[in-house]
């Protein structure tokens, strides 16, 4: 079955540093992997999505992720953060062609001034 | 663009009640999820639906009921809710399975005196 690991329950990053948030999957195969956002006392929004192709991939305000098939690895990556971006961020991954999607534990990002 | 709505927003509930949270969306979508969500545990599988009418056990749908009479909406029961319960549920909806990108409710806050 699969599962995500994200091995760090809270980062906390100067505003203006750049931020790298850990995520391992375990899946036997190629999966879909996913980077949601959670602003406090909302629900999840997409950051960004990883189909097969480029490992490199682009998101919203600035985020990008790395898909590493050999280190099963999709980290969360921003050159300079922002206070707005302290939230709680989930990674996620699900088979293709399958139903359900399995979310890692989250990572806390607090920005200091 | 759309919305998915969850009411209610706060629930409080007495040992042994059963609860009722209801999940409606308006982005036309194919499948719709129950998530619960624990503090520094991340998002646990409650039950999904592939189309009206069908349901789908996830990793922790004991304790739970679903329901899925339309395709806009889709229901969950706490059978019985436990003392000194507390958690947030979350709904989704995607347009088809696990591959697409899950857009989220805001979720409704569980409390159990």
């Amino acid at each position: 079955a699969q599962s995500v690991t994200q091995p760090d329950a809270r980062v906390t990053v100067s505003e203006g540093a750049s931020l790298q948030l850990r995520c391992k999957y375990s899946y036997f195969g190629t999966p879909y992997l996913f980077w949601y956002v959670q602003y406090p006392r909302q629900g999840l929004q997409l950051l960004l999505k990883y189909y097969p192709g480029d490992p490199v991939v682009q998101g919203v305000n600035g985020f990008e992720a790395e898909f590493s098939k050999s280190n099963s690895s999709f980290h969360l990556r921003k050159a300079s953060v922002h206070w707005s971006d302290w939230a709680v961020y989930f990674c996620a991954v699900s088979m293709p062609g399958g139903y359900k999607v399995v979310f890692g534990s989250g990572t806390r990002l607090l920005v200091s001034p | 663009g759309g919305i998915i709505t969850q009411t209610p927003k706060f629930l409080i509930g007495q040992e042994g009640q059963k609860l009722t949270l209801k999940c409606q969306q308006n982005f036309n979508h194919d499948t719709m999820y129950w998530y619960r969500q624990d503090s520094g545990k991340g998002l646990r599988l409650i039950y999904y639906s592939i189309t009206e009418n069908d349901l789908q056990k996830g990793d922790l749908s004991e304790g739970y009921d679903a329901s899925r009479e339309k395709k806009s909406s889709f229901s969950l029961t706490v059978t019985s809710a436990q003392k000194n319960e507390m958690a947030v549920f979350l709904c989704a909806s995607s347009i088809e399975g696990g591959s697409y990108e899950q857009y989220f409710g805001p979720g409704t806050r569980l409390t159990v005196l």
